[in-house]
């Protein structure tokens, strides 16, 4: 049982560059999302879904984009990359939606835009 | 905007002895979490409690919930070095059904 993965753990990008991180989860929870953590700040919700076909905006939408197409996976794209965001990414996963339980964090994406 | 701010923002101790964090928010909670980050690592769910709930255990670990104050409490027991790590507090708002962090106490737990 992986629990949620995500891939690559590392990233360096230049500014103008776009790509995709990607993240999927085994347990067959319906709630996933993307947080991004930067020091000083604690985390910072980007987007999120409760279930295949549905997303929506967190606390800190703008540069990113999101689908869900399948229950197990939620990529995170970056359009056109900047500096301000570089940062850690986390996804997590969750069996509840309207009442959040238990989150499940996968090891995290640490990005690097030069 | 952050929901839940930690207090204090680092804490050193020596291992045997007790560690208390706290956590105030702003709005209304359907439930609060604590989370633990080692460092590197993805965060781990540690314990929930439901806004009609008080007190929770789990092992060496107690929360307190006071919605009167708008705060929590995290106090873990006889501390050892591998409780070392980040902690956080999250809450899910009423109505809402995502979790928001806030910053952190970073624990350090001396040999």
């Amino acid at each position: 049982n992986a629990g949620v993965t995500q891939t690559p753990k590392f990233q360096v990008l230049k500014t103008g560059q776009s790509m995709t991180l990607q993240c999927a989860q085994d347990m067959n929870h319906e709630y996933m999302s993307w947080y991004r953590q930067d020091p000083g700040m604690g985390l910072r919700l980007i987007h999120y879904s409760v279930g295949a076909g549905i997303t929506d905006q967190g606390e800190v939408p703008n540069g990113y984009n999101v689908s869900r197409s399948t229950t197990e996976d939620f990529p995170l794209r970056l359009l056109s990359a900047a500096p301000s965001q570089t940062s850690v990414y986390f996804c997590a996963s969750s069996f509840h939606t309207q009442d959040t339980g238990e989150l499940f964090f996968g090891e995290g994406s640490r990005l690097t835009v030069l | 905007s952050q929901q839940g701010e930690e207090d204090p923002q680092a804490l050193s101790i020596q291992e045997g002895e007790n560690a208390t964090m706290n956590c105030s928010y702003k709005t209304s909670i359907n439930n609060l979490q604590w989370y633990r980050q080692n460092s590197g690592r993805g965060l781990v769910h540690l314990i929930l409690i439901r806004s009609n709930e008080r007190e929770k255990h789990s092992g060496r670990l107690r929360v307190t919930l006071d919605t009167s104050k708008k705060s929590s409490s995290l106090l873990i027991t006889a501390s050892r070095a591998a409780d070392t790590a980040s902690y956080f507090c999250a809450t899910v708002r009423s109505g809402y059904s995502t979790l928001t962090f806030g910053k952190g106490t970073m624990l350090l737990v001396s040999p």
